[in-house]
């Protein structure tokens, strides 16, 4: 069974902090993918990326990075984490063209910055 | 840049019965894909349904189908015989046939079930 994996479900964190949200998937997708979740706004895009180190920014990549060292762990990074980077996370991964496209979500990560 | 758009925040359904969720989008691009995604109070956002835009034909899995009007650029999931496990946000999304996938998602419905 298809699964995509995220390491924290909640993650509270001070203003200023480092934040590394991992994310791993066990299909052997090239395409995996970070939103972020709010109310009222649906999900958008931050960063994706198609292969190993390789990477695109999404719509809302200011305040973000990533990193992806292996075919099946893409990681989010907060820099310096603000509070209105407070919000939902979730990590996606999709197949190759070829197969019919679907993106594959993990369970999220509500992340709070105080 | 293309968008999607959910007007109805919430919706309710007693069960058993019938409901439609609106979808509508803007692209100038022909090949496309439309998706109706469920995440449940659980947050695991999983596939509903998904629409080729080459495809004439609606889309339909079990009690989920879609109303599939490219011209006016509108999506609609109905939801035939509704069950309390369909209580869940729905999101509308759309991704360009060649983007790897990325999405592009409404503002979501929130939809209750009524026992």
């Amino acid at each position: 069974d298809v699964k995509v994996t995220q390491s924290s479900r909640y993650l509270v964190k001070r203003t200023g902090e480092k934040v590394f949200l991992e994310c791993v998937q066990d299909m052997d997708h090239e395409n995996m993918f970070w939103y972020r979740q709010d109310p009222g706004l649906g999900l958008r895009l931050i960063y994706f990326s198609y292969d190993v180190k390789m990477k695109e920014k999404g719509d809302i990549p200011e305040g973000y990075s990533v990193s992806r060292e292996k075919k099946e762990r893409f990681s989010l990074i907060l820099e310096s984490a603000s509070t209105n980077q407070t919000s939902m996370y979730l990590c996606a991964s999709s197949p190759p063209p070829g197969q019919p496209l679907h993106e594959y979500f993990g369970p999220g990560t509500r992340l709070t910055v105080t | 840049a293309q968008t999607v758009t959910q007007s109805q925040p919430e919706m309710s359904v007693q069960e058993a019965e019938t409901v439609t969720l609106s979808c509508t989008y803007d692209t100038s691009e022909s090949d496309y894909y439309l998706f109706w995604y469920k995440q449940p109070p659980s947050r695991q956002m999983i596939l509903v349904i998904r629409q080729e835009a080459y495809k004439q034909q609606n889309a339909t899995e079990n009690r989920f189908s879609v109303n599939f009007q490219k011209a006016a650029k509108s999506f609609s999931l109905k939801i035939s015989d509704s069950q309390l496990g369909d209580a869940a946000m729905y999101f509308c999304a759309y991704s360009r046939g060649t983007s790897y996938g990325k999405l592009t998602f409404g503002q979501g419905t929130i939809l209750t079930v009524h026992p």
